[in-house]
């Protein structure tokens, strides 16, 4: 099973900042299976990036993705109020199921 | 716009079963090439993938939890079901119904993210 490790476990920076959010793959994996996820409490996940760095419908462009093999970024370019949330990398590999990393939370 | 809405029982007794089911609306299962998957989130925890199905029935199931679990979809109700055998209190969280898309069941590619999930229902293993 490819296991996702995020860093940091939590971010705290001021509206207007830069969040940089890091996933890193115990194995090489596909971009195309790579996503990002945003939740806040109470809610369920929203999908904000796939295939690494392609936004889903709906997502401002403040936010984006990057990376390969076993590297991602989540990068935030400048934190709106609603952006202070919890967000989940996860992966899909041929030898191994969709896992999820321990997430990062992102506060004021 | 495609919405999906998990419903059952919210207690379930260790060593029972606990049985959800999903209501697709906005769109049909049957006409998707999507996936439709199950993950769960235990209280103040991270997220685990449960198992996906496709409309024909094809289904991937998380290893750690295969033998317990059973995933099937019934497209005249637009609707796609878990049953997870021999709950213990491991098994309480909160557990959503997503599409699971991105793939392409015809060529074999699997599907990649999860989009758009139901708002998630809380079920609680005690006796």
């Amino acid at each position: 099973e490819i296991v996702l490790t995020q860093s940091p476990g939590t971010l705290s920076l001021s509206l207007g900042e830069r969040a940089t959010l890091s996933c890193r793959a115990s194995q090489s994996v596909s971009s195309r299976y790579l996503a990002w996820y945003q939740q806040k409490p109470g809610q369920a996940p929203r999908l904000l990036i796939y295939a690494a760095s392609s936004r889903a419908t709906g997502i401002p462009d403040r936010f984006s993705g990057s990376g390969s093999e076993t590297d991602f970024t989540l990068t935030i370019s400048r934190l709106e109020p609603e952006d202070f949330a919890v967000y989940y990398c996860q992966q899909y590999g041929s030898s191994s199921p969709w896992t999820f990393g321990q997430g990062t939370k992102v506060e004021i | 716009q495609l919405q999906l809405q998990e419903s059952g029982p919210g207690l379930v007794k260790p060593s029972e079963t606990l049985s959800l089911t999903c209501t697709v609306s906005g769109g049909s299962i049957s006409r998707s090439s999507d996936y439709w998957g199950w993950i769960r989130q235990p209280p103040g925890k991270g997220l685990e993938w449960i198992g996906s199905i496709y409309e024909s029935g094809t289904t991937y199931h998380n290893p750690s939890l295969k033998s317990r679990v059973t995933i099937s979809v019934e497209t005249s109700k637009n609707q796609f079901s878990l049953k997870l055998r021999s709950v213990t209190v491991a098994d309480t969280a909160v557990y959503y119904c997503a599409t699971h898309g991105g793939g392409d069941f015809w060529s074999g590619r699997p599907p990649a993210f999860f989009d758009p999930w139901g708002q998630g229902t809380l079920v609680t293993v005690s006796s």
